[in-house]
């Protein structure tokens, strides 16, 4: 059984909309989660980090985390076509020195 | 400056060969590791050492042999190479473990294809 799991999409979202992406993993004891994006052809990049239940935003990004369902979201709100890129959904254990990554959900938004 | 970089940027080479691609990072971080991205965008941690020392080694074939000369260096060895072994390979580093937040600083890649 994976361990992060994301819909492989691709979403596609008209510009301006709000794009929402999903993650669910599967270690109850996870206790740090991140959101990464990866442009086609380029290499991964930090854009959110979450530690703690509820909601965390940051400019048109907010990440939402329920550790009771074991679930992780990114809503990207006024998407614009540079926000087209795979996102990668990341936990890390509470006694681990690693990310574990999902595959990560392609996201397209059109003009 | 770039803050992770990796050569070569693209490997092509026939099964049973032996390489290596190299990875330096002027950061100052102390950890670095080595992740595999499949070409379905999964991404896998192989390796990682902090301060020279191998910390995680994942169920990686024996094939596949991590160096670590300096803390600023982390260069991966695979002997033998198979199809399967065809993938993006990327660095990255963090900094040290103590209270570490999650981030990693990823070079642009180098991507293997084994024919």
């Amino acid at each position: 059984q994976k361990e992060v799991e994301q819909n492989s999409g691709p979403l596609s979202v008209p510009e301006g909309a709000i794009a929402s992406l999903n993650c669910t993993y599967s270690d109850r004891v996870s206790q740090s989660f991140f959101w990464y994006r990866q442009y086609s052809g380029k290499s991964p990049e930090l854009i959110m980090s979450i530690y703690s239940n509820g909601d965390k935003e940051d400019g048109r990004f907010t990440a939402q985390l329920n550790k009771a369902s074991q679930y992780v979201s990114l809503l990207i709100r006024d998407s614009q076509p540079s926000d087209s890129a795979t996102y990668l959904c990341a936990v890390m254990g509470d006694s681990s020195y690693k990310l574990i990554f999902g595959s990560g959900t392609r996201l397209l938004v059109r003009p | 400056d770039t803050a992770v970089s990796q050569t070569p940027k693209y490997l092509v080479t026939q099964m049973g060969n032996d390489k290596s691609i190299k990875c330096e990072q002027n950061l100052g971080h102390d950890t670095m590791y080595w992740y595999k991205q499949d070409s379905k965008k999964f991404l896998k941690i192989m390796f990682s050492y902090n301060n020279k020392e191998l910390i995680i080694n994942e169920t990686v074939p024996n094939r596949f042999s991590p160096k670590s000369p300096d803390k600023a260096h982390l260069n991966l060895h695979i002997n033998s190479l198979e199809l399967g072994d065809s993938a993006v390979y990327f660095c990255a580093s963090s900094q040290d473990l103590t209270g570490w937040r999650g981030e990693l600083f990823f070079g642009s890649g180098t991507q293997l294809s084994v024919l």
